[in-house]
């Protein structure tokens, strides 16, 4: 069984400081990860995701994870916020079919001038 | 650039209505999921298909929800009779039906039953 936890339901960051959103998983086999964005009135889209390889994955808008086996997680950190980044973030997981799959409660982001 | 398609937009309809909200997947995509989102509930899945066939609408209200791939290129979900408990943004999203796979998201259909 797989389950995703996101701590923290709301995050508020000043403009230029390190932005850390916090996702941890469980599952009984080797995981997808990914990180969603959803901007005010619009669907989710992809910021990026770990299917195999090197665990610090970068994705678009300068925001990158890195996936932890040991502590099951894969926190979304950017290192300076930027006004255009309020939104809400989702951590979701996935098994090799994609049969089973899991979003967490998502992260709202407020970026304060 | 492909996209996914969802019609309407906005629905305002009264108690009891019928529903319709349809969803266009992005072309050659095999997996199509329905999702509903609320303040109090957050994103939830109602259910996914993959090459047309359900694979999973255990979070869908069977009594009074339905969704259905009538081919490749269209998916609905309807509601009848709609409650006012059911105003919400519903999503569609696609893909490639693969663990590794990108879900792409419509922009929603924003329902509201009064």
């Amino acid at each position: 069984a797989q389950s995703v936890t996101q701590l923290g339901s709301h995050v508020s960051v000043s403009e230029g400081a390190l932005v850390l959103l916090r996702c941890n998983y469980s599952s009984s086999v080797p995981p997808y990860l990914f990180w969603y964005v959803q901007y005010p009135n619009q669907g989710l889209q992809l910021l990026l995701k770990y299917t195999t390889g090197a665990t610090l994955v970068k994705g678009i808008n300068g925001f990158e994870a890195e996936f932890k086996k040991s502590e099951t997680s894969f926190h979304l950190t950017k290192p300076s916020a930027h006004m255009s980044d309020a939104a809400e973030y989702f951590c979701a997981v996935s098994d090799s079919t994609g049969n089973q799959f899991y979003f967490g409660t998502g992260t709202s982001l407020t970026v304060i001038p | 650039d492909a996209r996914v398609t969802q019609t309407p937009r906005h629905k305002v309809t009264e108690m009891g209505q019928e529903v319709t909200m349809r969803c266009q997947p992005i072309l050659g995509h095999n997996t199509v999921f329905w999702y509903r989102q609320t303040m109090m509930q957050g994103l939830e899945l109602l259910a996914y298909f993959r090459n047309r066939a359900p694979l999973d609408d255990s979070g869908m209200p069977k009594d009074r929800f339905s969704a259905e791939m009538p081919d490749a290129t269209l998916a609905t979900l309807k509601i009848q009779p709609s409650e006012p408990r059911d105003s919400a943004v519903y999503f569609c999203a696609s893909g490639l039906g693969t663990g590794v796979d990108t879900q792409y998201f419509g922009p929603g259909t924003r329902l509201t039953v009064l």
